[in-house]
């Protein structure tokens, strides 16, 4: 059965410092797509990005940077110099044959 | 403006009221998903729905049903609700693709449901 981690329940960081959000997932799914989304304190859920299986190039976006490794089944989000609007929660997602969530990360920055 | 909207917001009712929470979306999507959110638990599905009058059980659907009988609407019933099912509820739509849900999710703003 397919399973996401996301092993880091709360992190808390300094403004300006760099923050990497693990992920691993696992799978016997050889097509499967990974998301990540952003649920800030107001509560919505934003879609961030969405990756597929064959698809392994790391991806920047501003401060925002994604890097999916298939050998060890990971796709792991960095913010660079975060901010205090980065804080809220952080779900990572994987699809295959059914959506499955992490439990999140709760990423505080502090000013 | 493309959004998925969800009526209530905030509920707080009682064991064994029937209640309903609509959800709507204007972005022509055929698929349209339920979830709940319980702290530590992440997002859990509840039900789906690939279009019109085609829906099917996600991971927790006890205690819940639904109906799509518009592509826009998708509502959740809780016919009688108790207290294990007070929890923040999420709506989210999006297109179709070659899998079930490997397109990105449109979420509504959340219902944060109370049963006493």
């Amino acid at each position: 059965a397919q399973k996401v981690t996301q092993a880091q329940t709360e992190i808390s960081v300094v403004e300006k410092e760099d923050v990497t959000l693990d992920c691993v997932y696992e799978t016997r799914d050889t097509t499967y797509y990974l998301f990540w989304y952003k649920q800030p304190p107001s509560g919505e859920l934003v879609f961030l990005i969405r990756r597929n299986s064959f698809d392994e190039q790391n991806e920047i976006s501003g401060r925002y940077s994604w890097n999916f490794q298939k050998s060890t089944s990971s796709f792991n989000f960095t913010i660079t110099a975060s901010q205090v609007v980065d804080s809220a929660v952080y779900f990572c997602a994987y699809s295959g044959s059914r959506l499955t969530f992490g439990e999140g990360t709760q990423l505080t920055v502090n000013p | 403006e493309a959004q998925v909207t969800q009526n209530p917001r905030y509920l707080i009712t009682v064991t064994g009221k029937k209640l309903t929470v609509t959800c709507s979306q204007n972005m022509n999507h055929e698929y349209m998903s339920w979830y709940r959110q319980d702290p530590g638990l992440g997002l859990r599905q509840i039900y789906y729905s690939m279009n019109v009058e085609v829906t099917d059980k996600g991971d927790v659907p006890e205690g819940y049903k639904v109906s799509r009988k518009e592509k826009r609407n998708f509502p959740l019933i809780l016919e009688s609700p108790s207290p294990n099912q007070t929890s923040l509820y999420f709506c989210a739509s999006s297109a179709l693709g070659i899998e079930r849900e490997s397109h990105e999710q449109f979420f509504g703003p959340g219902t944060r449901l109370t049963v006493l």
